[in-house]
């Protein structure tokens, strides 16, 4: 039972450089949604999906990017990265509609230099 | 508006005290639910309990409890003979029915238990 997977675990990134992080869920969770972790400031929610095809903005979406072609899968796209994006992120799916924990994946460490 | 707060931003106690981690809420939602999840030094998100609104019932778990108060907008969780391994930073969340599933959080209160 996998959970939630989230890739890389830590990654280095030069400002002006693109990257996808990666997650993926095995527990046929509607509800997925991507947040970034930054000391004093809790979890702050960038974007989130509510089922393949469906999207949306959260908190701080601004210089990321989404999308959900199946259940299973929902990766965060930095499109340009900045220093003001180095962050830990993580990954989290849970049902929608329903009470329901979160379920999050184990985080990517992202510096960019 | 909805809004999770967590005042304590750090808490030390030594090791077996009693200590109490406040959590207050803000929803205008009748239908929500309450969340803690424990970050160890490890870094993973942790799940450790999930309230509704309909339920005030106090919980316990081992050494740990949670005191429901919706007079108040309160979602206490106390640990009972605090030990080492607690240290962590303990996050209080809320969801709404009204708004999907999506998830607030507190800023965190890091709670560092001293042998």
């Amino acid at each position: 039972n996998a959970g939630v997977t989230q890739t890389p675990k830590f990654q280095v990134l030069k400002t002006g450089q693109s990257m996808t992080l990666q997650c993926a869920q095995d527990m046929n969770h509607e509800y997925m949604s991507w947040y970034r972790q930054d000391p004093g400031m809790g979890l702050r929610l960038i974007h989130y999906s509510v089922g393949a095809g469906i999207t949306d903005q959260g908190e701080v979406p601004n210089g990321y990017n989404v999308s959900r072609s199946t259940t299973e899968d929902f990766p965060l796209r930095l499109l340009s990265a900045a220093p003001s994006q180095t962050s830990v992120y993580f990954c989290a799916s849970s049902y929608f509609l329903r009470a329901s924990e979160a379920f999050f994946g184990q985080g990517t460490r992202l510096t960019v230099v | 508006a909805q809004k999770v707060t967590q005042a304590q931003t750090e808490i030390s106690v030594v090791e077996k005290e009693d200590v109490t981690l406040d959590c207050v809420y803000e929803t205008r939602d009748t239908t929500y639910y309450l969340f803690w999840y424990k970050q160890p030094p490890s870094g993973e998100l942790v799940f450790l309990i999930r309230r509704n609104s309909f339920d005030e019932q106090n919980e316990i778990s081992g050494r740990y409890s949670w005191n429901f108060q919706k007079s108040t907008s309160s979602f206490n969780f106390t640990i009972t003979a605090s030990q080492v391994v607690d240290s962590a930073v303990y996050f209080c969340a809320l969801s709404q029915r009204n708004t999907g599933n999506q998830f607030y959080f507190g800023t965190g209160t890091s709670l560092t238990v001293i042998p």
